[in-house]
């Protein structure tokens, strides 16, 4: 069974760019997550969709930042116009709708905004 | 602001020790808690999930919970080099508007020395 995957692996941007990341969750997963982890700091989370709505937005740092999850399959957030400030590794997770709601991570996205 | 709080180390013990790792948070509601390993550029990989005040083991790997001391800890046995890594201690929100994300510590990083 393929796992999470995330594309592109590594992006480097110019402030004021905009940058498309995409997350594709293991098949038949409902939940799809995503986190950021900024340098020194920990882990945290963003967002949060069921299927193709979202349940928890209340991650999300600012209005540059849009998520996206057609179909409820795969998901994209979009970071329009972006900051020195974004930079940092974004990861996606998914689990499906059992009691244990496991979370698998895929591989992150490093994000550098020059 | 709900917090999960590690000892960032870097914990070094040599090979074939137990290594002993900490981790306390502060929302005495929380249910499921989670022991998450990362090595260096790759993903989190669940390691231990524990529900229930007590011990829980599997294999060399043992978690331990105390809700009344808002404290879960994991220990390894065996210590092996492989074992060398970042571990993230998290706690799944339960209840309210955020259900379902990870709160994440910042994470420990351990060193098994051969």
């Amino acid at each position: 069974e393929a796992g999470v995957t995330q594309f592109p692996s590594h992006s480097v941007i110019e402030k004021g760019q905009t940058v498309t990341l995409r997350c594709d969750p293991i098949s038949g997963h409902d939940n799809l997550y995503w986190y950021r982890r900024v340098m020194g700091k920990e882990i945290k989370f963003l967002l949060h969709f069921v299927k193709e709505s979202k349940q928890d937005e209340s991650g999300m740092p600012n209005n540059r930042f849009l998520a996206e999850r057609t179909g409820g399959t795969y998901s994209t957030l979009k970071v329009q116009p972006a900051e020195l400030e974004d930079s940092g590794v974004y990861f996606c997770a998914s689990s499906p709708r059992t009691r244990e709601e496991t979370q698998y991570f895929g591989p992150g996205t490093r994000l550098l905004v020059l | 602001q709900k917090e999960v709080e590690q000892n960032s180390g870097p914990l070094s013990v040599p090979e074939g020790a137990i290594a002993s790792l900490n981790c306390t948070y502060s929302d005495r509601g929380s249910q499921s808690f989670f022991w998450y390993r990362q090595y260096s550029g790759k993903s989190p990989e669940l390691i231990m999930s524990i529900y229930s005040n007590g011990d829980k083991e599997d294999g060399r790997f043992t978690a331990q919970l105390n809700k009344a001391s808002q404290y879960v800890s994991l220990l390894i046995r065996d210590s092996q080099p492989s074992d060398s890594a970042t571990y993230l201690c998290a706690v799944k929100m339960d209840y309210g508007g955020s259900q379902g994300n990870l709160i994440f510590g910042k994470g420990t990083k351990l060193s098994v020395k051969p």
